[in-house]
Order: structure tokens, then sequence, then C-alpha cells
């Protein structure tokens, strides 16, 4: 039973436009989710999180926005870069710190 | 700032052969370190939460006595694959958060790759 569910395996995308990643989750004691960006053969890095008691975070080119309602969040790139691409992780956790239960992922192509 | 180093990176060994895996801070203290692993085209599983100085807490379905986890320092943690099977082939990967500073945040090792013939 998967707790957080990234649908789309891919996302193909033009430079300089806008990248949309969703995710979703099933565990409403969820309070802090975060978006990690990874390559192939290493470990994640993070890029941007949200708490539940707020509805958007914006960090440069990324923005997250969470809908608690919908138990959904997503994760928005403006303006794409071709160095974007890469496989983007959504992730979860009851509490900030604690273990993180994470989607499957979904690549990102970005075309210049 | 808050780089985690793994060791080594890619490991092959024969099944039955044990392999441990190092997962180092190596500019801050990490009071809690985290073993996830992923199989081909799936997602990052947690596999065990492991605190300095205290016995690992393991995933439902991770065999304890099988994945051997030590902290033993605020620098350190290793994970042990006991007895390894091919079906233990998988990237292991660590993470670990930092004190009051840094409580948002895990930070993770580049992976190890295990392939067990």
């Amino acid at each position: 039973d998967q707790q957080v569910k990234q649908n789309s395996p891919s996302l193909s995308v033009q430079e300089g436009r806008i990248s949309i990643l969703n995710c979703d989750y099933t565990n409403s004691m969820f309070d802090y989710f975060l978006w990690y960006k990874k390559y192939p053969a290493e470990g994640p890095t993070f890029l941007i999180s949200i708490s539940s008691i707020k509805d958007k975070n914006e960090d440069g080119r990324f923005t997250v926005f969470l809908n608690k309602s919908a138990k959904h969040l997503s994760l928005h790139i403006v303006p794409s870069q071709p160095g974007d691409s890469a496989v983007y992780f959504c992730a979860a956790s009851r509490r900030p710190g604690t273990a993180l239960i994470f989607g499957k992922g979904t690549t990102l192509s970005v075309s210049s | 700032g808050a780089v985690v180093s793994q060791h080594p990176s890619r490991v092959i060994c024969k099944s039955g052969t044990s392999v441990k895996i190092e997962c180092r801070s190596l500019d801050f203290q990490a009071t809690t370190m985290f073993w996830y692993r992923q199989f081909p085209k799936q997602s990052l599983m947690l596999m065990a939460t492991s605190n300095e100085g205290s016995k690992a807490t393991y995933e439902q379905g991770v065999e304890k006595d099988k994945f051997l986890i030590n902290h033993a320092s605020l620098t350190l943690s290793t994970l042990t694959v006991t007895s390894a099977h091919p079906e233990d082939s998988s990237f292991y990967i660590c993470s670990a958060r930092a004190g009051r500073e840094h409580d948002n945040e895990q930070f993770f090792g580049p992976g190890t790759r295990l392939t067990v013939l």
C-alpha cells in the first residue's frame, strides 16, 4: 500500500516552459512534505519543503503547492532548464526530521 | 556544509558473504541516521532508523538479523548485509539528520550499489 504516489513516471517539457510534477498521499498524519532531485547512482538532493500549515512555499524557480483537503502537492519549476532533467521524488513525514516515505519518482526531461 | 559520504560506492560479492557499508557525516554530528534501499524503478524504501548509542528501529519486513546496523558515533553508522543473496542486490542509501540548526533536513549520501552474484 503506497502512502505517497507519483502517478506520472515521466514528464517532458521544453526549455523555458513550466514543469509541473504532482504527488498524492493517503496518510493524513503526514505533516511535512519534501521534494528531492536525484541523478542515477547518486543520493537524492533536497530541493524544497513545505509544512502542513502552509499551502505554498517558493524558492527561486521552484514552488511547492500543498492542498491538504485533496492530499495533493505539486512542484512547479519555472522556467525549466535542461539542467533540471533528473528524477524528482516527493517525500512525506509525520514531522520534520523523521523518516521519509518516498514516492516512486517522476523522470523530468527538459529539452532545449 | 552538511555532506554525507558512503563507502564503498559499489561492491560486488559472492552469495553467502557479508558486506559492510559505511555512512559518515563529514561536517556535522548526526544524532539520527536512516538507511534506505532502492530497487530499479522503485522508490526509496526506508529500512531502519538508527540513533547514536542505541539499537536501530527496523521497518516491518526488514530482518534485523540480516541487516545489522551500528551507530557507534555521531558521525558514523554502518549497515552490514549478512549472508548476502542475489535478491539483496540493490542501491543502499543512508541519510543523516543534523542537530538543531538543521532540524528539518536529512542529508543523503551518494549511495552504495550492491551486486550479489
